[in-house]
């Protein structure tokens, strides 16, 4: 059985930092894509960065490019999100996503979630 | 980016009706939409990928159709279970993937 499993959250001041981390089992880390998609209170789905098997490919929406970092480590079967400069428009609940892609010229759909990790940022 | 416009915002029916909500790209994507299913307090599902392609283990209720630039999805017969909210998500480039603003679908 797949399973996504966040960690790190929490409350920060603006301005800080926080690293979310997504332990993994159930299946070949590997050889799939790997993401986060965050969720603010009451509103819709927003995705927020990609990163390819191997790590060397990274994508972010407009908002977080600059500030926050996606990493993985195959070995551990883990992804991280390093978030920097966090501002309240940050706030959401952060979901530690596997990536499938049936073609490389597409992009990727998310066929499995974690249970979701809090980030509250607030003076 | 590419936008997703999704319509309605929420319905509500009776249960075994024909529920129907539809997205709209703001350019060509090809095949390359999802939908998927929030229960409340629950991460979101995936349901039907590549336009029309249901996830191993959905119901057969659930399907997707549609290409380009217009799509829709359909439950054939509303049960209990369904009342979520519902998502579509744009795929086409590796980059700037978008999700519409959502559909809660509610008994009537």
């Amino acid at each position: 059985e797949v399973q996504l499993m966040e960690s790190g959250g929490g409350l920060v001041q603006p301005g800080g930092s926080l690293r979310l981390s997504c332990a993994t089992s159930g299946f070949t880390f590997s050889m799939f894509w790997m993401g986060w998609v965050r969720q603010s209170p009451g509103k819709g789905l927003e995705w927020v960065a990609n990163i390819e098997k191997g790590g060397r490919e990274k994508y972010y929406v407009d908002s977080v490019k600059g500030r926050f970092t996606i990493s993985r480590d195959n070995a551990k079967k883990s992804l991280d999100l390093q978030m920097d400069s966090l501002g309240v428009e940050d706030t959401a609940v952060y979901y530690c996503v596997r990536g499938f892609r049936d073609s490389d010229s597409s992009g990727v759909t998310f066929d499995h979630w974690g249970q979701g990790n809090l980030v509250s940022v607030s003076s | 980016d590419i936008q997703m416009t999704q319509s309605p915002s929420s319905l509500s029916a009776s249960v075994g009706d024909r529920v129907t909500i539809t997205c709209q790209a703001s350019q060509d994507i090809g095949k390359y939409l999802s939908w998927y299913q929030q229960s409340a307090g629950r991460a979101p599902k995936l349901l039907i990928y590549d336009a029309s392609v249901l996830e191993t283990g959905v119901p057969s209720r659930f399907s997707g159709s549609g290409s380009g630039t217009f799509f829709t999805f359909t439950i054939s017969s509303l049960q209990p279970e369904d009342v979520a909210t519902y998502y579509c998500q744009q795929y086409d480039k590796i980059n700037g993937l978008t999700f519409g603003g959502g559909t809660k679908v509610e008994i009537k």
